[in-house]
């Protein structure tokens, strides 16, 4: 069975620019979350989409950060005048929603602002 | 405000011998606790769970320990192998009863050797 599956799985831009990350979560998930791994951190929450409820947006760094998730399935993270700082590894979950099912994440894309 | 914190950055350990990593929390109110693994390249892969409710939990070669009072919990891998070889993380719930929204130690990246 396809798991959660991220794109591009690799992204060079130059500071300034604009960047959109995708998501694919696992079909029949309904919760869906974007971390972030910066090198030597451990994983950050960045947002979490549950249904149809509002997101919490509680994790995103700044106001240049926004997600958005179309038709309950794919999720785009988009990061706008990236900034060196924004150099990370963005990774994405999806999960059932009852219970304490465990997270199921994609393999991450891996963003570098020069 | 690092609520989960691993402070091993790394371990090495011989082949068939004992894992043992460590994992330090802040919060009182955390009620269940997860380790994931992670290799190179990949998104991190749910390992083993334990609730607040119990001290142990294990799981094949997999044991997690968990001591309430020293807020401490810990992974034994027994016997090692050098496919163990990875980065792995505790994670407890930013809220407690919402085991899907995690706050992450940095991770220890350890090594088996053959």
């Amino acid at each position: 069975g396809a798991g959660v599956s991220q794109s591009p799985s690799n992204k060079v831009t130059e500071k300034g620019k604009d960047v959109e990350l995708r998501c694919d979560p696992i079909s029949g998930h309904t919760a869906l979350y974007w971390y972030r791994q910066s090198l030597g951190q451990g994983l950050e929450f960045l947002i979490y989409f549950q249904g149809n409820s509002a997101p919490d947006k509680s994790g995103l760094p700044s106001d240049r950060f926004s997600a958005e998730r179309t038709g309950g399935s794919v999720s785009t993270l988009t990061i706008q005048r990236t900034q060196q700082e924004d150099s990370a590894v963005y990774l994405c979950a999806s999960s059932h929603t009852a219970g304490n099912s465990p997270l199921h994440f994609g393999n991450g894309t891996r963003l570098t602002v020069t | 405000d690092q609520q989960v914190k691993q402070n091993s950055p790394s371990l090495s350990v011989q082949e068939g011998r004992i894992s043992i990593l460590n994992c330090d929390y802040t919060n009182s109110m955390f009620d269940y606790f997860l380790w994931y693994k992670k290799y190179p390249a990949e998104g991190p892969t749910f390992l083993i769970s334990i609730s607040s409710i119990k001290d142990k939990n294990e799981d094949g070669r997999f044991t997690v320990f968990l001591n309430k009072s020293a807020k401490h919990l810990s992974l034994h891998i027994v016997p090692s192998q050098p496919g163990d070889s990875a980065v792995y993380f505790c994670a407890a719930p930013r809220l407690p009863g919402s085991a899907r929204q995690l706050t992450f130690g940095s991770g220890t990246q350890l090594t088996v050797l053959p």
